[in-house]
């Protein structure tokens, strides 16, 4: 059973350009997860999909940033004309269906994305 | 949303157990403790998770006091591929029924050969 998927791991972008991320959840999993992680620093919350879903996306950005999880396909992070500032790790998770317990999320690999 | 207050770093000796102690004064009666590994250049990795009192499994134990204000996370006998970053998450249950869970700087443990 492959773990959650992410790519590219590596990402470089002149400010002004689009960064697409994709993550494709464990198999089974319906839920996921992206996170930020600046240099040093823990992972921030940024979003919550479920399929076709965007259940909680108060840790993103109001502007450039978006999400999506669409029917068929990985989910996408979208970040529209990068700043320095987006220079981060982009992480996502996943977990199986919600029950009233906590789910364990399980991490990709992260996407480092670079902003020249 | 509990917050949680862990040691920035720790040293310590191969062969040596190491506790990491984790205070979570606000934690709610829904809540979970949770602790996850990070090595560099990785996603983070779930370790162990408790509600009250002890667990223990093949990796580590997690002791948690009655009042559930702290735990502490006991990694036995650690190796130098036990460097690394340990997070202290208290799970935040909303309504909906998942986790929102908040990583704070974590404690970076050094395994000293």
């Amino acid at each position: 059973n492959a773990g959650v998927m992410q790519n590219p791991r590596h990402l470089v972008r002149r400010r002004g350009q689009e960064a697409r991320l994709r993550c494709s959840p464990m198999k089974g999993h319906s839920h996921v997860y992206w996170y930020r992680q600046l240099p040093e620093e823990g992972l921030k919350f940024m979003v919550y999909l479920q399929k076709e879903n965007i259940i909680d996306e108060s840790g993103m950005p109001k502007e450039r940033f978006s999400a999506e999880f669409p029917k068929e396909g990985p989910s996408i992070l979208r970040i529209q004309q990068v700043v320095r500032g987006d220079s981060a790790a982009y992480f996502c998770a996943s977990s199986p269906k919600r029950t009233n317990s906590y789910n364990e999320q399980f991490f990709g690999p992260g996407t480092r994305l670079t902003v020249l | 949303l509990a917050k949680t207050t862990q040691p920035i770093s720790m040293d310590s000796y191969e062969g040596q157990e190491v506790n990491i102690t984790c205070s979570h004064n606000n934690i709610a009666t829904n809540d979970y403790i949770t602790w996850y590994q990070q090595f560099p250049s990785q996603g983070p990795r779930f370790i162990i998770q408790g509600y009250k009192t002890k667990v223990t499994n093949e990796v580590a134990s997690l002791f948690i006091p009655a009042d559930r204000k702290s735990s502490t996370l006991s990694l036995p006998r650690v190796s130098l591929s036990d460097t690394a970053v340990y997070y202290c998450l208290v799970g935040d249950l909303n309504s909906g029924g998942y986790q929102k869970v908040t990583f704070g700087t974590g404690t970076k443990l050094q395994v000293i050969p």
